[in-house]
């Protein structure tokens, strides 16, 4: 099984300031076929489902603010948020889908400072 | 607009069955790969199971901690996604998720159903 490990667990950010969050897989979640990575990042608020940010890694989900980003390839991957805003206060996961189980990181829960 | 409303979740004994449904509606269900995945309480996600679509010949895939005890079904005549699970233990308490699977995500999931495991 591929073992996808976020961090850090937890993170304070200011209003305005950066956040960023990694998630590393154990194995590649790329295919050279193609040159995807097969990655998504999910934002959960409480009492919500997750809701998509981030499919093939960085390609935006229509109705995602542009101040996120998403990037990386192979085993390193980073979700940004590049001016954090009080409505981004949630828990963020990474999936891989490159190969079943597709597992998802444990989960790192993003707060204001 | 895609709707998945999952229904069938409640508190059950442990080694009892339950059985989850998920109406879908907003899109055309027999093109799409479909996934349970589930949350417990405080805890993170957990991808259980997948329907692969017609095309790929509706071949099912679960994860270890599930396998031999759950079953993922569909009715596409029904638009209906099911989980049959059995022999349930403790550990498998927690929030069921129905996915609707499209271009290299889980782009739309349900509200969820509350599973419970405890005597």
């Amino acid at each position: 099984d591929i073992v996808m490990t976020q961090s850090p667990d937890s993170l304070a950010v200011s209003l305005g300031e950066r956040a960023t969050i990694n998630c590393k897989s154990s194995q590649s979640v790329s295919y050279s076929s193609n040159n995807q990575n097969y990655l998504a990042w999910y934002q959960q608020k409480p009492g919500q489902p997750p809701k998509l940010l981030f499919y093939w890694a960085s390609t935006r989900e229509s109705g995602v603010p542009d101040r996120f980003s998403g990037s990386g390839s192979g085993t390193d991957f980073t979700l940004s948020i590049s001016s954090l805003q009080a409505e981004d206060v949630a828990v963020y996961y990474c999936q891989q889908y490159h190969s079943p189980p597709y597992t998802f990181g444990q989960g790192t829960k993003l707060e204001i400072k | 607009d895609v709707q998945l409303v999952e229904s069938g979740g409640g508190l059950v004994q442990p080694g009892g069955s339950l059985r989850l449904s998920c109406a879908a509606s907003g899109f055309i269900f027999s093109d799409h790969y479909l996934d349970w995945v589930r949350q417990a309480p405080g805890k993170g996600l957990e991808w259980v199971g997948r329907s692969k679509n017609r095309r790929n010949g509706y071949t099912i895939e679960y994860a270890a901690s599930v396998k031999g005890r759950f079953t993922v079904s569909r009715d596409d005549s029904k638009n209906s996604l099911h989980l049959q699970m059995n022999s349930l233990k403790t550990e498998d308490t927690a929030m069921y998720y129905c996915v609707r699977w499209d271009s290299g995500a889980c782009r739309n999931w349900g509200q969820g159903t509350q599973v419970t495991v405890s005597s």
